[in-house]
């Protein structure tokens, strides 16, 4: 059974970069078939798409937090991770990670770790 | 940017019939899926590609679409299916998905 699971700091100050690592087991990051995304939640904006990574390198961003974001995979310890720059109190939420197909067989996004609550606060 | 609407909230009793709708302009040319989150948990896809069921959903969860509207359906509702649910699409570009607002269901 595929899991998911989000690491990271659940405290990060205003103007500094919000990090977070995703770790899978029970299945190889190196799939062409999928995609992994960062999705976010907050009470006022609900779920929010950032961005999703291919282990080949090709990457989908949300237009409205390209400029900010940095995604990366790590093949070699089945992980991959988002960079957040510039954080502000917009930016508090609940992270998750999670799975999805390419765009020809996208069929949603099926596997989701349980996320991380990220507070950005002085 | 592309949004998708769905209303706040949904009530019906147990054993009644819940539709959830969604709507969004490139609804005729990108499929939809459903997603179901109780609290403290994280979403679980009931609906993809507009009506099909992962395995595992029970048969009462079913999917439909309209033009620009997409239906979520939970017929014989029951107390378990309290929760939110969020439809989600993406836009005509497919590569840029969009999640609804989020509608809470209310099992009176």
């Amino acid at each position: 059974q595929l899991q998911l699971q989000e690491s990271g700091p659940g405290l990060v100050k205003p103007s500094e970069t919000l990090s977070l690592t995703c770790s899978v087991s029970g299945g190889s990051i190196n799939s062409n078939n999928f995609y992994w995304g960062w999705i976010r939640q907050t009470p006022g904006k609900g779920l929010e798409w950032i961005a999703s990574i291919h282990y080949g390198g090709r990457i989908y961003f949300n237009p409205s937090l390209k400029s900010r974001v940095t995604v990366s995979v790590d093949t070699s310890k089945n992980q991959f991770s988002l960079n957040l720059s510039s954080a502000t109190a917009a930016d508090t939420a609940l992270y998750f990670c999670a799975r999805h197909g390419d765009v020809l067989r996208f069929l949603g996004f099926d596997y989701w770790g349980q996320g991380t609550l990220v507070t950005v606060s002085s | 940017s592309y949004e998708l609407t769905q209303p706040p909230s949904v009530s019906v009793s147990p054993g009644q019939t819940a539709r959830i709708t969604c709507s969004g302009n490139a609804m005729p040319d990108q499929s939809a899926y459903w997603y179901q989150q109780k609290p403290g948990q994280a979403p679980v896809i009931v609906i993809y590609k507009d009506s099909e069921r992962p395995s595992g959903i029970p048969e009462r969860f079913s999917g439909s679409s309209s033009g620009t509207t997409v239906t979520l359906t939970i017929s014989g509702v029951q107390a378990e299916d309290e929760a939110d649910y969020y439809c989600q699409s993406s836009d005509s570009s497919s590569t840029y998905w969009v999640f609804g607002g989020g509608t809470k269901l209310t099992v009176l």
